[in-house]
């Protein structure tokens, strides 16, 4: 089982959708989560960090459900600048993050 | 903006030749990295140094040496490279290991 697993997409959806993404983790001891947003040609930029409670930023929504392994990200209101590659990052307890291979996300007009 | 910064932004360079990749950082992290992505996949850890020592080395070809002269530069000397290993070469920090970090531009690779 990869350590950090999510649908590479893309998901097409128009302005002003909802859109979630899911992502697994293999590693029951990682301690901390973040979403990472990419676009073409660009570096990764943190988007949000990701908490046993939940958090929300604006439009943005991360949960995390220790239990089943799992995180989402929810965008509601899609803007067309939305379009990016969206990485789950994971730290499994060393020193480094774990990347998964990113889901793309393209919003059209 | 980013607060890592890397230069150059662009390189090519030929199969014999040596070059090196800058990065710098002011944020005053104590961890500093350095990834390489190929298109349409995620980063690639290459290297750690924690506290100016290399902590770790991902079984990188000797052909990529890092050297971090201080807390707040970190370098990558290049030598020999073949053409699979043009790639954007990243650098990031973070405060210390594992938590947040924060990436620069990036370095786009071209070997020849």
């Amino acid at each position: 089982r990869k350590e950090v697993e999510q649908d590479p997409g893309p998901f097409n959806v128009p302005e002003g959708a909802t859109v979630a993404f899911n992502c697994t983790y293999s590693n029951s001891a990682s301690q901390s989560f973040f979403w990472y947003r990419q676009d073409c040609r660009k570096e990764p930029k943190l988007l949000m960090s990701v908490y046993s409670s939940g958090n929300e930023d604006g439009r943005f929504t991360a949960q995390l459900n220790r239990a089943s392994q799992y995180i989402s990200l929810l965008i509601r209101d899609s803007k067309l600048s939305d379009s990016a590659t969206y990485l789950c990052v994971v730290n499994p307890g060393y020193s480094t993050l774990t990347f998964g291979k990113g889901t793309m996300l393209l919003v059209s007009p | 903006d980013t607060e890592v910064t890397q230069t150059p932004k662009h390189l090519v360079m030929g199969m014999t030749n040596k070059k090196s990749l800058k990065c710098e950082q002011h944020m005053g992290h104590r961890a500093m990295y350095w990834y390489k992505q190929k298109a349409k996949k995620p980063p690639e850890l290459m290297f750690v140094y924690s506290y100016e020592k290399l902590s770790i080395n991902e079984s990188v070809p000797s052909r990529f040496s890092p050297e971090c002269p201080n807390s707040s530069l970190l370098n990558l000397h290049l030598h020999a490279l073949q053409p699979e290993d043009s790639a954007l070469y990243l650098c990031a920090s973070s405060p210390q290991g594992g938590n947040t970090i924060y990436f620069g531009e990036g370095s786009w690779l071209t070997v020849v």
